[in-house]
């Protein structure tokens, strides 16, 4: 059965902290791994999504990256604006939905 | 490029009546879009997947004749809850896959359903 678990649940960073976001899976074949942030009341706006272990992405002040069996998020030098829930999700072999974990709380202080 | 729109945005209705919620890709074409529901603070499940004119997938639990789904265009797809209840009340989210090489998805805004 698909799995998705992301640590921690909550987070909060005093503004310029780095810090990593983790999402643990296991999938019957994995398709693709996605990651989403969300803001409260809105839906889920799509940051990045990774294929192979090794692949890396980066956008802004966000990088991803996916081994195996987890995927980080790495936060550099994070502003309040990236303040939100960061979900991660998982596509199976031969599937198009998408199993979503529980998502991190993020807070960054200013 | 690739936006979702959702309308409305809230509804608040009756016990007792139906809601049609309609998802629209503005800028491209989805021949597959997905409908979730959300409670507070908990993540997204699926509830059922729709291919562009033909019947609905959906999961495991989930009542096809409560949550009717209408996928006619290739733009287009609508969920209508009828004889809606207070537990009904909850986050739906379409999101729509904008081909399926690159199986990326892009979801809407979100409707907010509550129930009186």
């Amino acid at each position: 059965e698909d799995q998705v678990t992301q640590s921690p649940e909550a987070l909060r960073l005093q503004e310029g902290e780095s810090s990593s976001l983790n999402c643990s899976y296991t999938v019957s074949g994995l398709r693709g791994l996605f990651w989403y942030r969300q803001d409260p009341g809105k839906g889920p706006e799509f940051l990045f999504t990774l294929y192979s272990a090794g692949e890396e992405k980066e956008k802004e002040r966000l990088k991803a990256t996916l081994t195996k069996k987890e995927s980080f998020l790495h936060i550099t030098a994070p502003k309040p604006e990236d303040s939100a829930t960061y979900l991660c999700a998982v596509q199976a072999a031969g599937a198009n939905n998408l199993f979503f974990g529980t998502g991190t709380r993020l807070t960054v202080i200013p | 490029g690739a936006v979702v729109s959702q309308h409305p945005s809230r509804v608040i209705c009756k016990s007792g009546t139906s809601v049609k919620i309609e998802c629209r890709s503005l800028d491209f074409q989805a021949t597959t879009m997905f409908w979730y529901r959300q409670f507070p603070k908990q993540s997204l499940m699926l509830m059922a997947t729709s291919n562009e004119g033909s019947k609905a997938t959906y999961e495991q639990g989930v009542e096809k004749d409560k949550f009717l789904i209408n996928h006619a265009s290739l733009t287009l797809s609508t969920l209508t809850v009828t004889s809606a209840h207070p537990e009904d009340s909850s986050f739906y989210i379409c999101s729509a896959q904008r081909s399926s090489a690159l199986n990326e998805q892009f979801f809407g805004p979100g409707t907010r359903l509550t129930v009186l």
